[in-house]
């Protein structure tokens, strides 16, 4: 079965430095790979996806994360933080067959002070 | 854009009594699913829903809990007996193959 580890559980950092989420999965087969963001009080949003193609996939609003296969690692980074970007932040993997399950991490919470 | 929506936003309800959460997932998605998190905790899978079976369930889905998709838009998940510990923010999800899942803003249950 598939797993995610999010080594971090809690992220503080100020505005505008540079930040790294960690997150590393374990599967016997070929998964693809999520990165979810939740805002107090909401539900879960997208915020990028890894399912083929280029290993390094980005967000519309900055964060990018890159696949690792040999690693088994992905990665979320953002070169800059807002305050903004202060949220929960969930790793996940699913089977890449149809239908299949999405697998959490335990969460990174990203605090962002000025 | 479409969306994934659930009903209600929030329920309290007293322990043994009976609930149903529901959910309109988008409108061309096959694949169902529910999720749970206890506040503070992580988002963990309880079931999915394909072809009007259930195709994965998760152990915390026990016999207290039941799905269905009653029509051609609901998606439901029921709650027989409800314990404290059920209480819970509970998201429903949708997705047509193999991308993402699509997530509800979530039911807050609150057990007392």
């Amino acid at each position: 079965a598939q797993s995610v580890t999010q080594l971090d559980s809690q992220v503080p950092v100020f505005e505008e430095a540079p930040v790294e989420l960690r997150c590393n999965y374990s599967s016997s087969v070929s998964v693809y790979l999520f990165w979810y963001v939740q805002y107090p009080n909401q539900g879960l949003q997208l915020l990028l996806k890894y399912l083929s193609g280029s290993t390094l996939v980005e967000s519309i609003n900055g964060f990018e994360a890159e696949f690792n296969k040999s690693q088994t690692s992905f990665h979320l980074r953002k070169p800059s933080v807002h305050i903004s970007d202060t949220a929960e932040y969930f790793c996940a993997v699913r089977l890449n067959q149809a239908g299949t399950a999405l697998i959490f991490g335990k969460g990174t919470t990203l605090s962002v002070s000025s | 854009e479409p969306e994934v929506t659930q009903t209600p936003s929030h329920q309290v309800t007293q322990m043994g009594q009976e609930v149903i959460l529901r959910c309109v997932p988008i409108s061309n998605h096959l694949y169902f699913y529910w999720y749970r998190q206890i506040l503070g905790q992580k988002v963990e899978f309880l079931v999915s829903f394909y072809n009007n079976e259930i195709s994965e369930k998760s152990e915390i889905f026990d016999d207290q809990f039941s799905v269905e998709r009653p029509d051609g838009s609901n998606f439901t998940l029921k709650i027989r007996s409800t314990k404290l510990e059920d209480s819970a923010m509970y998201f429903c999800a949708s997705t047509r193959d193999f991308g993402e899942l699509f997530f509800g803003e979530g039911s807050r249950l609150t057990v007392l």
